[in-house]
């Protein structure tokens, strides 16, 4: 079954404390792995897309990667305007249905 | 930039209403996607639509139904709203195959009474 799992579900940073966010999935043919950002109440902000194995994407502090189970988002020096929750998702050949994890909640103290 | 548009951001319907939410996006994208967004079950497709006049039913469309008579307009409808349809709602968007980032309007959270 195709399935996509974040860890953690909550992580609390001090400024300036780098960290990672995992995305673990497992998928018959990736399409493409898409991480957003989503600030409370309002919609996903789309970060990055990545299609294969050895990718990597950055922008500003945040760079995100890929192998062929899982995706870390890399967060570097995070400031408190990085707090949010940040969603992975899935779609994989021969669909148009997007798998969704169910976030990670981030908390950078200042 | 892309811009998913929703027409209201806050909704209070009573139950056994019919309820519109309606999405417009501006960049002649093919693909148009309705989610529902609830706590501890993350995002779950509703219905989505590849052309104009094509849907297809996602994981939940149970209660629900959807109309896309313009390419930059998708429609979800609640026949009938019930108490468990109250939610944050999303639309999204893509381009086409070739490039499918969807990208997300800002919500419609519904509550129904």
């Amino acid at each position: 079954e195709d399935q996509v799992t974040q860890s953690p579900e909550a992580l609390r940073l001090q400024e300036g404390e780098s960290s990672s966010l995992n995305c673990s999935y497992t998928v018959s043919g990736l399409r493409g792995l898409f991480w957003y950002r989503q600030d409370p109440g309002k919609g996903p902000e789309f970060l990055f897309t990545l299609y294969s194995a050895g990718e990597e994407k950055e922008k500003e502090r945040l760079k995100a990667t890929l192998t062929k189970k899982e995706s870390f988002l890399h967060i570097t020096a995070p400031k408190p305007e990085d707090s949010a929750t940040y969603l992975c998702a899935v779609l994989h050949s021969g669909t148009y249905k997007y798998i969704f994890g169910t976030g990670t909640r981030l908390k950078v103290l200042a | 930039d892309v811009k998913v548009t929703q027409s209201s951001r806050y909704l209070v319907k009573r139950t056994g209403e019919k309820v519109f939410l309606e999405c417009v996006q501006d960049m002649d994208h093919e693909n148009m996607f309705w989610y529902r967004q609830d706590p501890g079950l993350g995002l779950r497709l509703i219905y989505f639509s590849y052309d104009v006049k094509m849907k297809e039913k996602g994981d939940i469309p149970e209660g629900y139904s959807v109309s896309r008579e313009k390419k930059e307009r998708f429609s979800l409808i609640l026949e009938s709203a019930s108490t468990n349809q109250t939610s944050m709602y999303l639309c999204a968007s893509s381009l086409d195959q070739s490039q499918e980032t969807q990208y997300f309007g800002p919500g419609t959270r519904l509550l129904v009474l």
